[in-house]
């Protein structure tokens, strides 16, 4: 337990679908981010949020929309995804974004099949 | 480049010590971390090292650091097969924000 928990799990959707990945730290951290982990692929940054503030969106297409109402709590809310966006979509938190007490503690991942 | 590199597979037999190296890019970079994903699991924060530091050890883990080569490598000793997982070496980019990036991982395949 690293104190950071995803829901759903496991999450299967056809492309005209709209659904929510949610993510919750219990760590009193103020910074939270979406990863996408695909297969044989490095991590890919999506979303980061500080003090609930989005500073980061990394090119991702708008049907991945986040949301962030909470320093604890962050969406990632998913419409008319494509095949490709299959992947396992990880949450992580940290104290701060960057510099010391930036360490990234991650929740144990959606993992999203779209069909 | 812009990528941190890592070979993307190792097989050790049980008892044996086991090494993961990783490159990375950015001189600036201030911390370099170690993850570990066991199947069907997050990502587990395994350790970290400072950019000034040589060297760190915690337990049966040893992570040397070469800045001037931006060579990273992680060493378990007396490997286990539960340490069989992908371990994934991440930079954090001071002139980016902290931005963590992250290596493809390392598979450890641990022989009984």
């Amino acid at each position: 337990e690293t104190g950071v928990t995803q829901t759903p799990r496991h999450l299967v959707m056809g492309m005209t679908n709209k659904k929510s990945l949610k993510c919750e730290q219990h760590l009193g951290h103020n910074a939270m981010y979406w990863y996408k982990q695909s297969a044989k692929k490095p991590l890919e940054l999506m979303f980061v949020y500080n003090f609930k503030e989005q500073t980061e969106n990394n090119s991702v297409p708008s049907r991945f929309s986040p949301e962030c109402p909470n320093s604890s709590h962050l969406f990632l809310h998913l419409h008319t995804l494509q095949p490709e966006d299959s992947a396992l979509y990880l949450c992580a938190s940290s104290q701060v974004p960057a510099g010391i007490g930036d360490t990234q503690y991650f929740g144990p991942g959606t993992r999203l099949t779209v069909l | 480049g812009e990528d941190v590199e890592q070979s993307l597979f190792l097989s050790v037999r049980e008892g044996d010590s086991s090494v993961i190296n990783c490159t990375y890019t950015d001189s600036s970079s201030t911390y370099l971390y170690w993850y570990k994903q066991e199947p069907g699991a997050g990502l587990q924060l395994l350790t970290y090292i400072f950019s000034n530091m040589d060297m760190k050890q915690d337990q049966r883990l040893t992570v040397l650091l070469n800045k001037k080569d931006k060579h990273l490598s992680l060493r378990i000793a007396d490997t286990q097969t539960g340490d069989s997982a992908i371990y994934f070496c991440a930079e954090s980019r001071h002139n980016q924000g902290g931005k963590l990036i992250f290596g493809q991982g390392t598979e450890l395949s641990v022989k009984p």
